[in-house]
């Protein structure tokens, strides 16, 4: 079972910052934070991960709290193409461990 | 990023005939390979897992007789959905890693949509 709690959807107005919430409670010390999405009718997309720093790469950022309980995704200016599900997933560092997807939050950037 | 690739695409076919995917690891070899399904409006469900060299490890409820996995070198990893079904009609989508490399991202293809009539 996923580890993860996300919202179902939300929506963003285009041009504006779009940041996605994701609970993580139970989140061991080993286990890294991922995010991917899903454009329709297309294989995931690597998005962005991290243990407990904050990181940030040319997609997006991602804030995750001190007691690493949660997490937020960042788009800092979310355009159209950025609609899609978002899944947060929360994995250890096995490189055997497979990739456990949630429902994930479904984005809708709005002209 | 590293890239998967699927082939085909998508795939119509008629039910009782078997059909194949392949995953490919274009740039990178990754021992192990995960397939993945997804019905509509849902999310990836893992099917099993595909160890080079070695039998596939299935997921609870996946029939490893209708669904054979061939891992047959670093870089390709196939699904044969055997005697395929409407009910079997579905987006079958492959991933890998970098061999050897932890606290990396996983890459996936591009997805396969099959459909069975």
């Amino acid at each position: 079972d996923a580890k993860t709690t996300q919202p179902p959807s939300m929506d963003c107005a285009e041009g504006r910052a779009a940041n996605l919430p994701c609970n993580h409670s139970t989140i061991s010390g080993n286990e890294y934070v991922y995010w991917y999405r899903q454009i329709h009718s297309q294989g995931p997309q690597y998005i962005i991960h991290g243990l407990k720093n904050n990181e940030t790469n040319e997609m997006a950022s991602l804030i995750i709290t001190e007691d690493r309980k949660s997490s937020t995704l960042i788009l800092p200016h979310a355009t159209l193409r950025d609609t899609a599900v978002y899944y947060c997933i929360v994995r250890p560092d096995n490189y055997g461990q497979n990739f456990v997807f949630g429902p994930g939050t479904r984005l809708s950037v709005l002209p | 990023g590293a890239v998967v690739s699927q082939h085909p695409s998508w795939v119509i076919c008629k039910s009782g005939t078997s059909v194949k995917i392949e995953c490919r690891s274009l740039d990178f070899q990754a021992t192990t390979m995960f397939w993945y399904r997804q019905f509509p409006k849902q999310s990836l469900m893992l099917m099993a897992t595909s160890n080079e060299g070695s039998k596939a490890t299935y997921e609870q409820g996946v029939e490893k007789d209708k669904f054979l996995i061939n891992h047959a070198s670093l870089t390709l990893s196939t699904l044969t959905v055997t005697s395929a079904h409407p009910e079997d009609s579905s987006f079958y989508i492959c991933s890998a890693r970098t061999d050897g490399a932890l606290n990396t991202e996983a890459f996936f293809g591009q997805g396969t949509r099959l459909t069975v009539v």
